[in-house]
């Protein structure tokens, strides 16, 4: 399995909370995703980074922000999660050039938000 | 923009048989790539195969191969000898290349269940 790592890999919350999500990549790529997935459904791209200090809104709405301070590092916050958030939130990454064509997942995150 | 269909939410197959999965997409791009990636149950995604719009040839990864109608936006995945570990979601998936390199466009997902 690729090496992209999320945490936490479930999250219950309540309405309000400010969240983080987790996610790294030991495998050094500079492109970085994360998709919004309901159960049994297909995946939206919510933000994406080409690299370091590069953030980018995807086809997907959404209320969250992120951020790309470090290369194999780029967390996902929610700053008052509300019920409208609950889903799985999936990040991977991919490598320069035409090996970036393929895209490494991540576990995913499912977030409940009460 | 581009869209994926994938018109089958569930499918299933007896072990060691042939399944075809059906997608179709709708771009004004003249060349992209497509793709077929996995999610078994809890656990994480990964790709089953690749397919260059400009190349003719079909792809093939084993026991999986696809059926790339470009003409008809018709991107099949045919797996052969279905095994119990095929048992997954799988969604086909478009990538428009150019600016948009990286980022993907999924179908629906279809629900796939290998039997013993």
């Amino acid at each position: 399995e690729a090496d992209i790592y999320q945490t936490p890999r479930y999250l219950v919350i309540g309405t309000g909370k400010k969240i983080t999500l987790e996610c790294s990549q030991t495998m050094g790529h500079d492109k970085m995703y994360w998709y919004q997935q309901d159960p049994g459904m297909e995946l939206h791209l919510i933000h994406y980074s080409y690299g370091v200090n590069s953030t980018e809104k995807g086809d997907l709405s959404s209320e969250s922000t992120v951020s790309r301070i470090r290369t194999e590092h780029f967390p996902l916050t929610l700053e008052s999660a509300r019920p409208s958030h609950t889903s799985q939130y999936l990040c991977a990454s991919s490598a320069p050039g035409l090996a970036g064509l393929t895209q490494y997942f991540g576990p995913g995150t499912r977030l409940t938000v009460l | 923009a581009q869209t994926v269909t994938q018109s089958q939410p569930e499918m299933s197959v007896q072990e060691a048989e042939t399944v075809t999965l059906s997608c179709t997409y709708d771009t004004s791009e003249s060349n992209y790539y497509l793709f077929w990636y996995k999610q078994p149950p809890s656990r994480q995604m990964i790709l089953v195969i690749r397919q260059e719009a400009y190349k003719q040839q079909n792809a093939t990864e084993n026991r999986f191969s696809v059926n790339f109608q470009k003409a008809a936006k018709s991107f099949s995945l045919k797996i052969s000898d279905s095994q119990l570990g095929d048992t997954a979601m799988y969604f086909c998936a478009f990538n428009a290349g150019g600016t948009s390199y990286g980022k993907l466009t999924f179908g629906q997902g279809t629900i796939l269940t290998v039997h013993p």
